[in-house]
């Protein structure tokens, strides 16, 4: 199976500061079909998970575009150009480059 | 837009069956695979089970193989997992959520259903 590992697993920011995740597979997330399976779903407090991001860099509709998304091959970054309140909550990248899919474990984006 | 509504969580002793429901509404339902993903408690994410749109495929992570079996009713916008030989590990929060075939990620997530296995 694929290991997606996040850094860091908590992150304190500072209201209207950037906000930087990473996530790195052990294998590439080069499907056969060429294209890059990599999400981030973010989960608010008592909430179910909500798509970000996929295929790296792309935004899901609806997405502020403070969020961007970057990488290849099995370095991955989640970037938030200034933080808002509504952004507290869990991060998480998912690969679905290769059954079965696997999520990092978390990042914690809380306020300082 | 799209919605999803799980039923059927509750507690259930080790051993027994559950069967989880997720009714979809808003959206074509044929043309999506549709997902389970479960999050036990405190803890993260983690996927469970896939079958394709029209129902003749289904992936399974390993944990679950030969114990789960996710099906679904395309004339009901619905689709299940059957979960036996349930144990105290499977005690989770079970989301639905629809894949994006083509950008191969979930897009709509259902509001989840709690399963808990304890005697």
């Amino acid at each position: 199976d694929i290991v997606m590992t996040q850094t860091p697993l908590s992150s304190p920011v500072t209201l209207g500061q950037p906000a930087s995740i990473s996530c790195r597979s052990s294998q590439s997330l080069i499907h056969s079909d060429g294209d890059t399976y990599l999400s981030w779903l973010q989960q608010r407090p008592g909430q179910p998970p909500r798509l970000l991001i996929y295929k790296i860099s792309n935004r899901f509709s609806g997405v502020p575009d403070r969020f961007s998304g970057s990488g290849a091959g099995t370095d991955f970054t989640l970037k938030i150009s200034r933080v808002e309140a509504e952004d507290v909550g869990i991060y998480y990248c998912m690969q679905a480059a290769q059954f079965p899919f696997t999520f990092g474990q978390g990042t914690n984006l809380e306020i300082k | 837009q799209g919605q999803l509504v799980e039923s059927g969580g509750g507690v259930v002793q080790p051993g027994r069956s559950l069967r989880l429901s997720c009714a979809a509404s808003g959206f074509t339902f044929s043309s999506h695979g549709m997902h389970w993903v479960r999050q036990a408690p405190g803890k993260g994410l983690e996927w469970v089970a896939l079958i394709w749109f029209d129902g003749s495929k289904q992936y399974y992570t390993d944990s679950v193989k030969g114990r789960f079996i996710i099906s679904r009713d395309n004339s009901k916008s619905t689709v299940y997992l059957q979960m036996n030989s349930l144990r105290a590990d499977d005690t989770a929060v079970y989301y639905c959520a629809r894949y994006l075939g083509l950008l191969l990620t979930l897009d709509i997530w259902g509001q989840g259903t709690t399963v808990t296995v304890s005697s």
